[in-house]
Order: C-alpha cells, then structure tokens, then sequence
C-alpha cells in the first residue's frame, strides 16, 4: 500500500513562475488536504477537500489553488510564485470527512525554494 | 478560538532516560489531542490519540500521555529514551467548532537522544 505519494520532492523555481504539486492517497479517503511547515510554526493549513468536487480554504490560502476531480488526486497550484512561498508542503488525508477524531496520513513532503 | 502550546522547542535526554514532552492547550470545548512524530525528511506519523476515553492515552513505540483537563495539559512521555525516538513531536488539538472540527498544530519539539 502506498498511502499518500507526493510529487516532486524537490522544486526551485523562480519568482513568478508557476507550479504544480501532485497529491495521489489510494486509500480511498474522503478528506484531503495540504499544509505547509514553515520552521516553529507546526504546520499550517492551506486547502482541503471533503470529496470530489468540494474544496475549501484553510488558515493561509492566498497565493494558492486547489482541485479535486477524483477521489485519489489532490493537486496543490502555486500561480505565481513568491520567495514567501518558500517551504515543506505535506498533502495529508482522512478516513474521515473532517479530521475530528481520527488520524491524518501525511504524504513525506514536498521542499519548495522560490529565488 | 483554540491554541496549543509546546513548552520546549528542543529536548535533549541520553538514550535510557525518561523522555518528556510538554504540551498546553486552550479549547472552550472539549477537545480531542494528538501527538504526531515527524523523522528526518519524513512525513509525520500519528504516535498516539485522546478522544474522551481513558485520559491516560498508550502509543506505539512506548510512548504515553496523559489528558489533565484541571491543568489543560497533554503531555507526551516514555519511561527509557531510544537513538530512534530522535525526531520532532507535535502536539495538535482538535476542536468541534461551528459545525466542523479544526486542527490547530503545536510548533514543534525536537527530541534529541545522547548515546
């Protein structure tokens, strides 16, 4: 089984260009999200979803979008990228709809540096 | 509003020692806590839960916490520290909030382990 696959694990881009990070869970959860952790701020919630179709905005979502057109997939966009941007993102998903009281599968993350 | 605090940034104990780690919060309702492991370039890993059961919470790899509402406290223990308990623990609460549970994540505490 391999849980949460997240792509690439590696990115340096430019200020301004744009991206891409891939989410795939094979777990067949209905919660997906992602998060960025940023050095001693734990992890911050950029998007989620509830299932195909439905997305939300977490705690920092500006600078970002999301899609969920299957239940497997979890595509994190980066529109133009800023130097702030800079940071380890984890796709995590849920048996659950919302995370209450069960345990989030985190992805191993994605490192992104913006010059 | 909801917040949890971990009181050390970093810990550092010699393998065989008592390992512990201490986490805060503040809900104005019942919360459910967790305590995740995150390992070097690693994605974090679900150590062990509390959902209003037993307030004294077993995890894996020998890891315990015990909820203490009089003191708004979860903290993480383990009787005799292992080189693989090296790592960095995060507290998250979660609270039904408006409908929906949020997660808030502690900022971290990083475990070292002397041999």
């Amino acid at each position: 089984n391999a849980g949460v696959t997240q792509t690439p694990k590696f990115q340096v881009l430019k200020t301004g260009q744009s991206m891409t990070l891939q989410c795939a869970q094979d777990m067949n959860h209905e919660y997906m999200s992602w998060y960025r952790q940023d050095p001693g701020m734990g992890l911050r919630l950029i998007h989620y979803s509830v299932g195909a179709g439905i997305t939300d905005q977490g705690e920092v979502p500006n600078g970002y979008n999301v899609s969920r057109s299957t239940t497997e997939d979890f595509p994190l966009r980066l529109l133009s990228a800023a130097p702030s941007q800079t940071s380890v993102y984890f796709c995590a998903s849920s048996r659950e709809g919302t995370p209450g009281t069960g345990e989030l599968f985190f992805g191993e993350g994605s490192r992104l540096t913006v010059l | 509003a909801q917040s949890v605090t971990q009181l050390d940034s970093h810990v550092s104990v010699s393998e065989g020692t008592p390992v512990l780690l201490r986490c805060n919060y503040s809900s104005s309702y019942s919360p459910s806590l967790f305590w995740y492991v995150q390992h070097p370039n690693k994605g974090l890993q679900l150590l062990l839960k509390y959902t209003s059961a037993a307030t004294l919470v077993k995890g894996i790899n020998g890891f315990e916490a015990e909820f203490k509402k009089s003191e708004t406290s979860f903290h993480l223990t383990k009787p005799s520290a292992h080189m693989s308990d090296a790592a960095e623990y995060f507290c998250v609460v979660s609270v039904l909030d408006t409908g929906r549970r949020a997660l808030t994540f502690g900022s971290g505490t990083r475990l070292q382990v002397q041999p």
